[in-house]
């Protein structure tokens, strides 16, 4: 069963950077994610695309700030130089085969 | 710049139906596929149904199969989700998104802004 797996939550101070961790279930880990942010009370924001081997696409307007990487069946969001407008849900999605969508549960940044 | 724009929702009592609404502008709409989301009050994003660009293919969650249909109009640049049989638990923000592919092999890379769709009596 293809599952994604996320911590609930994360902190880090303001200007530092955090690194945030999504695992694809056993016998999935070729597969390729998309990370998306969600600020409080907006809706979700396309960040990335980020594939097995950690290349990735960025949205329209995604910063320099976030990059991804991957490692075995991980897949990572590293934000750096941290702002107040990070804290947000961050949700990791896949889709598998066929047609069908599968969301983490999301982990929740708090900037402090 | 691409917009799409959610409506429809509202209140309604079990067992009813809805048609959610998702107009779509600043891409060409037959080239992509699309997709419905939704986020129950303050839980996570559940992934509904999607589909591609020429309606030949459909998947919907387990969770809504056979209760809710996706259709899309590409002549009027807009996506459909009708809902039938709403239980409580269909209680949430539904958002249109816009697949990065034409098949639905891909993520959503643009959103909507929702629309509240609570179901109670």
């Amino acid at each position: 069963q293809l599952v994604l797996t996320q911590s609930p939550s994360a902190s880090a101070s303001l200007g530092g950077s955090v690194k945030l961790t999504c695992t694809l279930s056993s016998g999935h880990s070729s597969y390729a994610i998309a990370w998306h942010q969600q600020q409080p009370e907006k809706g979700p924001r396309y960040l990335m695309k980020l594939n097995s081997d950690g290349s990735h696409s960025k949205g329209d307007g995604i910063p320099d700030r976030f990059s991804g990487s991957s490692s075995g069946a991980e897949r990572y969001l590293t934000i750096s130089s941290l702002q107040s407008e990070d804290e947000a849900d961050y949700y990791c999605q896949t889709w598998g085969t066929g047609i069908r969508g599968v969301f983490g549960g999301g982990t929740k940044l708090t900037v402090l | 710049e691409v917009q799409l724009v959610e409506s429809g929702g509202g209140l309604v009592q079990p067992g009813r139906s809805l048609r959610l609404s998702c107009a779509a502008s600043g891409f060409t709409f037959d080239d992509y596929a699309m997709h419905w989301v939704r986020q129950a009050p303050g839980k996570g994003l559940e992934w509904v149904s999607a589909i591609s660009w020429n309606s030949g293919g459909i998947g919907y969650a387990d969770s809504v199969k056979g209760r809710f249909t996706i259709s899309r109009d590409n002549a009027k640049n807009s996506l459909y989700l009708q809902m039938n049989s709403l239980r409580a638990e269909d209680t949430a923000v539904y958002y249109c998104a816009k697949d990065l592919t034409y098949d639905s092999s891909g993520p959503g890379d643009y959103w909507g802004q929702g629309t509240l769709v609570t179901v109670s009596s």
